[in-house]
Formats: structure tokens, sequence, C-alpha cells
């Protein structure tokens, strides 16, 4: 199983200000990688696929890069609906499908 | 555009099995285009993939789980069904039903349900 590891656990960032969130797999995974965003009491929105992807509908200041085994999502200029959980999660291999667990970017 | 609601019991017992089913609106589970799937979240933990399962049969189960699940697709009532046999407390979580690609378009999950809490309790 591939694990994936997304730091920090918690970002404090203020409105406006830019967001660094990190993923890292345990082995490659090309770059088949997903980013989700999921607010409290909501379901995951997927955000961004193929490590750079954006998915449809997901604004600009939402960027994702990496391959292999390091992937970075940035969030530029934070608003004020962009404070949640990010979650990554590796889909490399057909039905292997593995998480990452979240990172909180909260309000500072 | 396709909506998903997942039903069934917000509690379960220790060693019983858990039952949920998720509705398709809006769109088809015949789709040839997609699996349908389940996944779930502990309370403050990671999310975690389950199974899934294609109209026409085929199905994938997440090996730490393969022998305590089954899903089924019921095509008369554009449902799909999740069974998680012998749960224990550690089965407690969101259980979330989702539509995604199929092996060779699988680009993350794009639909989810709103997703419901199943306590396991003795």
């Amino acid at each position: 199983e591939i694990v994936m590891t997304q730091s920090p656990a918690t970002l404090s960032v203020s409105p406006g200000e830019s967001a660094t969130l990190s993923c890292r797999a345990s082995h490659s995974v090309g770059n088949n990688l997903a980013w989700y965003q999921q607010k409290p009491g909501q379901a995951p929105r997927l955000l961004i696929y193929g490590a750079s992807t954006r998915a449809t509908g997901i604004p600009a200041r939402f960027s994702g890069s990496g391959s292999g085994t390091e992937f970075t999502l940035t969030i530029s200029s934070l608003q004020s609906e962009d404070f949640a959980v990010y979650h990554c999660q590796q889909y490399n291999k057909w039905a292997s499908w593995t998480f990452g667990q979240g990172t909180k970017v909260e309000i500072k | 555009q396709l909506q998903l609601q997942e039903s069934g019991p917000g509690v379960v017992k220790v060693s019983e099995t858990l039952s949920l089913t998720c509705t398709v609106s809006r769109g088809s589970v015949r789709d040839s285009n997609y699996y349908w799937g389940w996944l779930r979240q502990p309370p403050g933990k990671g999310l975690e993939w389950i199974g899934s399962m294609y109209y026409a049969g085929d199905t994938a189960s997440n090996p730490s789980l393969a022998s305590r699940v089954k899903i089924s697709v019921d095509t008369a009532k554009n449902q799909f069904s999740l069974r998680l046999s012998s749960v224990t407390a550690a089965d407690t979580a969101v259980y979330y039903c989702a539509r995604h690609g199929t092996r060779f378009y699988y680009f993350g999950i794009q639909v989810w349900g709103q997703g419901t809490p199943v306590i396991v309790s003795s």
C-alpha cells in the first residue's frame, strides 16, 4: 500500500496570503495525484487531478505541482471560503487508492 | 447535475452488518463511463476508499476490508449498496457514496454524496 503523508497538519494563514501544502508518497505515483477540499459537515470536492489539472469550476488561485513522490498544492491569495481541510489522494494503480491524513488551513 | 444520496441506519451494533444504500438522481447507474463506490472517514481521520462497482458486475475492494465488503448495484432502482459485515468500533465513520471514472479514465472522484454518519455501538 502506498502511504500518503501530508504536511503540515495545520497551516495558519491570513486572508490574502498564499498557502503551500505538501503531500508525499511512499512510492512513486507518477502524476496520478488528486487534491480535494473539505469544509466542515460537507463532502470532499475535487480540486486538482493529474497533479496539476484543475477540475471543472475550480478557481485559478488553486494550483498543483509535482510528480513521483513529492506534490504541492498552492492556494494564492486565500479567500474566506478557502479555509478548510485539504486531502491528497494517489490513484497510481487501479483499486489501490489511498489518501493522506489532511491539512487544515485555518485563519491566522 | 448528478446527485447521490446515502441512506441507512445511523447506529449498528458490534458484530452485525452495516448496510447503506446510495440513490442516484439525475443520472443512471447504467452509465458505462463510471464506477460507483463507497468511502469513509472515521472521526478526526483521513479518507479511506472501501470499494467500487461497475453496473455490469466488475467490483473492486480495499484489500484491508475486502473479506467483509459487498457492493451491489440495482439498476431497476437506480441505486447501489454497501454491506460491511462483522463491524467493530473501528468502523464508526461518515460513509460517502461516490462516482468515479473507469480503469483507464480515472481522474479522482468527481461526485460525492453528502455523507451519512454511522456509529457502531456495543
